[in-house]
């Protein structure tokens, strides 16, 4: 595996589910950070971490939790979501914690929720 | 507050008709400049990072040309498989060190 990957690709889930997303980087990052892209929206920064320790957090709701066990891994725990969630959630990696610094992007899981 | 635009928000072309894309932004502090392309259903795949007005960088069929207030994307006689969304991107030294994304540009080129 190269790169930024994400599992699963697609979700539906209902509203009242738990699950949960996966990434993995395959660059030796020590940042990694979840984005959500919504239609006709900029992408929306939720989460970042930076050598394992959360740095940012935008305000997000707490039915979205991130856990990052090691610098490699991202996981994006879901639970008791809205249909205005349903989005394309995208994880991606920078070298160091210079947070502004080039970003590089897993395929995404399309999120669907009923 | 950091803002970044992006025009237009679409854009079609015939193959072999260059054009350019344009991002505006207001930083307190220019970290970076980045574009990015997205293919529809697709992660955004980086394309350039410019640092100071006057830096360009090129990339087969694309160039991106970085001025202290803009910054743009010549497409040089586009194919149809550059058809994708262009993303812009800024970070703020004076910022909260986050990238700042544009809304993206949506080129289609038709054969």
């Amino acid at each position: 595996e190269t790169g930024v990957t994400q599992t699963p690709r697609h979700l539906v889930m209902g509203m009242t589910n738990k699950k949960s997303l996966k990434c993995e980087q395959h660059l030796g990052h020590n940042a990694m950070y979840w984005y959500k892209q919504s239609a006709k929206k900029p992408l929306e920064l939720m989460f970042v971490y930076s050598l394992e320790e959360r740095v940012e957090n935008n305000s997000v709701p707490s039915r979205f939790s991130p856990e990052c066990p090691n610098s490699s891994h991202l996981f994006l725990h879901l639970h008791t979501l809205q249909p205005e969630d349903s989005a394309l959630y995208l994880c991606a990696s920078s070298q160091d914690s210079g947070l502004s610094g080039t970003q590089y992007f897993g395929p995404g899981t399309r999120l669907l929720v009923l | 507050e950091d803002q970044v635009t992006q025009s237009p928000e679409a854009l079609r072309l015939q193959e072999g008709e260059s054009s350019s894309l344009n991002c505006s932004y207001t930083v307190s502090g220019l970290r970076g400049l980045f574009w990015y392309r997205q293919d529809p259903g697709k992660g955004p795949e980086f394309l350039f990072t410019l640092y100071s007005a006057g830096e360009e960088k090129e990339k087969e069929r694309l160039k991106a040309t970085l001025t202290k207030k803009e910054s743009f994307l010549h497409i040089t006689a586009p194919k149809p498989e550059d058809s994708a969304t262009y993303l812009c991107a800024v970070g703020d030294q004076g910022g909260s060190e986050k990238l700042v994304f544009g809304k993206g540009t949506k080129l289609t080129v038709n054969p």
